[in-house]
């Protein structure tokens, strides 16, 4: 089985335009969560997704970011009119279940410069 | 705001060595405390999930012991080999107003085994 699919992996962007990151979760897994690593901290969460529902985008931006799973095809993270504030590592995890128990299973993540 | 506090923040150890490294998180609301293995340029790998105080978990030459009561995880290394050089970040679930899916990350501990 393939394990969560993230494209592109590096995207280079200039200021005010638009960021889209896929993320394909492995084969069977509905559950799907996004976190960022800005340089020098740790992964921070940013959203969790069910099939077409947004479960908690608590850790998100309220401006300019948006996140979506939808029923058919990859998870998408879009940055809108990106700023240098944006330059990060993107990382794409999933599950099966939502359970303690459960590990999340991770991408390679994308890396995002904003020139 | 989750406090996950891994110490040390990097560690060098020769081919043979064994060591152990330290995560502390609120001993509040805990679900579960996971650990993963994360190399440069690949994504982190999930080597446990614990959810019991007095856990002890066994995975090759690697173990981690879990006391929920006073917030604190080890992670133990058995005679290191230079592929075991990698950052080793452990991951918090629970806490006053948290979750049961979101994980909150310490930094990690950076090893790196010199043959």
């Amino acid at each position: 089985n393939a394990g969560v699919m993230q494209n592109p992996r590096h995207l280079v962007r200039r200021r005010g335009q638009e960021a889209r990151l896929r993320c394909s979760p492995v084969k069977g897994h509905s559950h799907v969560y996004w976190y960022r690593q800005l340089p020098e901290e740790g992964l921070k969460f940013m959203v969790y997704l069910q099939k077409e529902n947004i479960i908690d985008e608590s850790g998100m931006p309220k401006e300019r970011f948006s996140a979506e799973f939808p029923k058919e095809g990859p998870s998408i993270l879009r940055i809108q009119q990106v700023v240098r504030g944006d330059s990060a590592a993107y990382f794409c995890a999933s599950s099966p279940l939502q359970s303690e128990n459960q590990p999340q299973h991770f991408g390679d993540g994308t890396r995002l410069s904003i020139l | 705001i989750l406090n996950v506090e891994q110490s040390p923040q990097s560690l060098h150890v020769q081919e043979g060595d064994s060591t152990n490294f330290t995560c502390s998180f609120p001993s509040s609301n805990f679900y579960a405390l996971h650990w993963y293995r994360w190399e440069t340029a690949k994504s982190p790998e999930a080597l446990f999930v614990m959810t019991l105080n007095g856990d002890e978990k066994k995975k090759g030459r690697i173990s981690a012991t879990l006391n929920t009561k006073e917030g604190y995880s080890y992670l133990y290394i058995k005679g290191s080999q230079p592929e075991d050089s990698a950052t080793y970040l452990c991951a918090f679930k629970g806490g006053s107003g948290g979750s049961n899916y979101k994980l909150t990350f310490g930094k990690g501990t950076l090893l790196t085994v010199n043959p």
